[in-house]
């Protein structure tokens, strides 16, 4: 009864390279939210997709982020370029799509990425 | 879009008293409000959620109300115990399914 996976768990960049989170939601689970988390403060959604489909990248910054989930494997995350404000936790959360499942999202451990 | 409020930011309580957290939003479409716990370094735990067609709704210890003609809904813990201490967020969605959060509430029970 896996739940929502992520790797790595911890990782260190150092500016300018880049950086791959990675997300595998609850099996039966067709649907992945990335949100990000500063210190001290609460999640804030950045895009939502589907099996090779982003439904809504409304929190996304314009530059530099970019995710997909494709039709095999786990849904990524990925910083180009990174700068010491992306330093966050990212976390992932999936749903299903019957009845009103689709609200509940579970979350994965996160990503904790620190830019030196 | 839709914005919430948390209070309180930091709420300590004796082991076996209750415990109230509080959130309020604008948006009147939003009509799913769920509440997580969060342990320190680790992800946000669904503990109860509440959609818009039901004012209360309970689970052993835990609650939440809502009311939607005001905009608010509630977390009641009641017979706190050490374990229960977190980080608990409010959170909500509505057409969009993406969740928006409260700022966080950090509980602690005192032994």
């Amino acid at each position: 009864n896996a739940g929502v996976m992520q790797n790595p768990r911890h990782l260190v960049r150092r500016r300018g390279q880049e950086a791959r989170l990675r997300c595998s939601p609850m099996k039966g689970h067709s649907h992945v939210y990335w949100y990000r988390q500063l210190p001290e403060e609460g999640l804030k959604f950045m895009v939502y997709l589907q099996k090779e489909n982003i439904i809504d990248e409304s929190g996304m910054p314009k530059e530099r982020f970019s995710a997909e989930f494709p039709k095999e494997g786990p849904s990524i995350l990925r910083i180009q370029q990174v700068v010491r404000g992306d330093s966050a936790a990212y976390f992932c959360a999936s749903s299903s799509v019957t009845g009103h499942s689709y609200n509940e999202q579970f979350f994965g451990p996160g990503t904790r990425l620190t830019v030196l | 879009g839709e914005n919430v409020e948390q209070h309180p930011s930091t709420l300590s309580v004796q082991e076996g008293d209750s415990a109230v957290i509080k959130c309020t939003y604008s948006d009147s479409a939003s009509n799913y409000f769920p509440w997580y716990k969060q342990e320190l370094g680790k992800g946000p735990q669904l503990i109860i959620d509440i959609r818009s067609n039901v004012g209360e709704k309970k689970d052993q210890r835990i609650a939440v109300t809502l009311n939607k003609t005001a905009k608010h809904f509630s977390l009641h813990i009641t017979e706190t115990q050490p374990e229960d201490s977190a980080v608990y967020f409010c959170a909500l969605s509505g057409s969009a399914r993406q969740l928006t959060f409260g700022s966080g509430t950090q509980l602690t029970v005192l032994p």
